[in-house]
């Protein structure tokens, strides 16, 4: 079965430098959710989108900004990076009206 | 407010049960799910409860739910290596479409 696409699976950047991460939800699926996980952490809610508008905000901070296009598919992008941004970040999908979401493989976010 | 809490680690030893526990505060959560995440890699969804059962069974994992006390535990029966990992507890609270309030997680070591 089709999974949750991420990319990309690595990224190193330097500080203060932008970044663009991508998710492709399963198919027929109409909300995405971000979450950052710290090493050693637990997966922390950012953001999320249903049918292209956002749907909740959690701890995403104001140098990020996310979006869902037409296609489900969604963008995560961060800008004046900072070592602390250095973590897991996943996405998630799932379909309006199901109780499960799926999660991608993460993208491994390294600022330098 | 919101927090989902475990203890962090657990031993076993190989073909025993595991049980992993959780607390939760949020008494209007409605789906209670445990995840996987094995070292580097993304979450994968293993089971999840309806707040208004008190059990669930799905090969060898058991979930147990006390809602009277928020408590929620995960039994794996015949624990085997490849069961090592880290388990996290998470919380929806009004449907499955909102976002997960995730516990620390608890690192299972099964010792062969």
């Amino acid at each position: 079965a089709a999974g949750v696409i991420q990319s990309p699976r690595h990224l190193i950047k330097e500080k203060r430098e932008t970044a663009t991460l991508k998710c492709y939800p399963i198919p027929r699926h109409d909300t995405v959710y971000w979450y950052q996980q710290g090493p050693g952490q637990d997966p922390q809610f950012l953001i999320s989108f249903y049918e292209k508008m956002q749907s909740d905000k959690g701890s995403i901070p104001d140098r990020f900004s996310a979006q869902q296009f037409s296609d489900y598919h969604s963008e995560l992008n961060m800008s004046s990076l900072e070592l602390g941004d250095s973590a897991l970040y996943f996405c998630a999908s799932s379909r309006f009206g199901e109780e499960t979401q799926y999660f991608g493989p993460g993208t491994r976010l390294l600022v330098l | 407010g919101e927090d989902v809490e475990q203890s962090l680690f657990l031993s076993v030893r190989e073909g025993d049960s595991s049980v992993i526990n959780c607390t939760y505060t949020d008494s209007s959560s409605t789906y209670l799910y445990w995840y996987k995440q094995e070292p580097g890699a993304g979450l994968q969804l293993l089971t999840y409860i309806f707040s208004n059962m008190d059990m669930k069974q799905d090969q060898r994992l058991t979930v147990l739910l006390n809602k009277k006390d928020k408590h929620l535990s995960l039994r794996i029966a015949d624990t085997q290596t490849g069961d090592s990992a880290i388990y996290f507890c998470a919380e929806s609270l009004y449907s499955g479409n909102t976002p997960l309030v995730f516990g620390k997680g608890t690192r299972l070591s099964v010792i062969a």
